[in-house]
């Protein structure tokens, strides 16, 4: 089954420990991306990927890092976590750079305390 | 810079109540449009999307949009809502933007169907 996977759905944790969000696709696409989700704002894009080790900021990527050392995963890296990190995390790919459909991940709820 | 706009946030309607949710855009260029549907808990399903041809697409569970250039506009329809039609609602549009192709969302309207 095509599918967008997020590793973890629920997190909680405290101001400056580090984490991660892992996320992997099974169909072989070029892209990826993140977006955070917040009431009212919709979906901005932190960070994507055009294919690997190729990266590059989207509207938001202050406090994050990513890395894309294979085609299939894109980690989400929080450094030092801050509570204004609390947010629905998703995870998207797509064949090219959303000329096309993009498939997303089941969502990663963060809570920094 | 390019945006998405959608004008109603909260939408409350009956079941078999009519549906329009607005969606604009501002970007001069050639667009792809989206609606994405987000049912609670549950992530981002792509509901239809347009690219070329015949501006009124018809997308999943009886849900269809109609791109208007001269308006830049993407207004989603449905006749008649049902229940499980309560989620939220995303209007997207790809776009050029620095350099590469990317998807920019609407804020989102969030849709109440009651029975």
């Amino acid at each position: 089954e095509a599918q967008v996977t997020q590793n973890p759905r629920y997190l909680i944790t405290v101001t400056g420990k580090k984490l991660t969000v892992t996320c992997s696709q099974n169909m072989n696409h070029e892209y990826m991306s993140w977006y955070r989700q917040d009431p009212g704002l919709g979906l901005r894009q932190i960070y994507y990927s055009m294919n690997v080790e190729v990266t590059d900021k989207g509207d938001v990527p202050e406090g994050y890092k990513v890395s894309r050392k294979e085609k299939r995963n894109f980690p989400l890296i929080l450094e030092s976590p801050s509570p204004n990190q609390t947010s629905l995390y998703f995870c998207a790919s797509s064949p090219d750079g959303g000329g096309t459909e993009a498939f997303f991940g089941q969502g990663t709820r963060l809570t920094v305390v | 810079a390019q945006s998405v706009s959608q004008h109603n946030h909260h939408v409350i309607l009956s079941e078999a109540a009519s549906l329009e949710l607005g969606c604009n855009y501002s970007y001069g260029g050639t667009v792809n449009l989206f609606w994405y549907v987000q049912y609670p808990g549950q992530h981002l399903q792509l509901l239809l999307k347009y690219f070329s041809g015949d501006p009124l697409v018809k997308g999943i569970k009886g849900f269809e949009a109609e791109f208007i250039k001269s308006k830049f506009s993407f207004n989603l329809r449905k006749p008649s809502v049902q229940w499980s039609d309560t989620a939220e609602y995303f209007c997207a549009v790809n776009a050029w933007s620095g350099g590469y192709n990317k998807l920019i969302f609407g804020a989102g309207t969030r849709l109440a169907v009651h029975p």
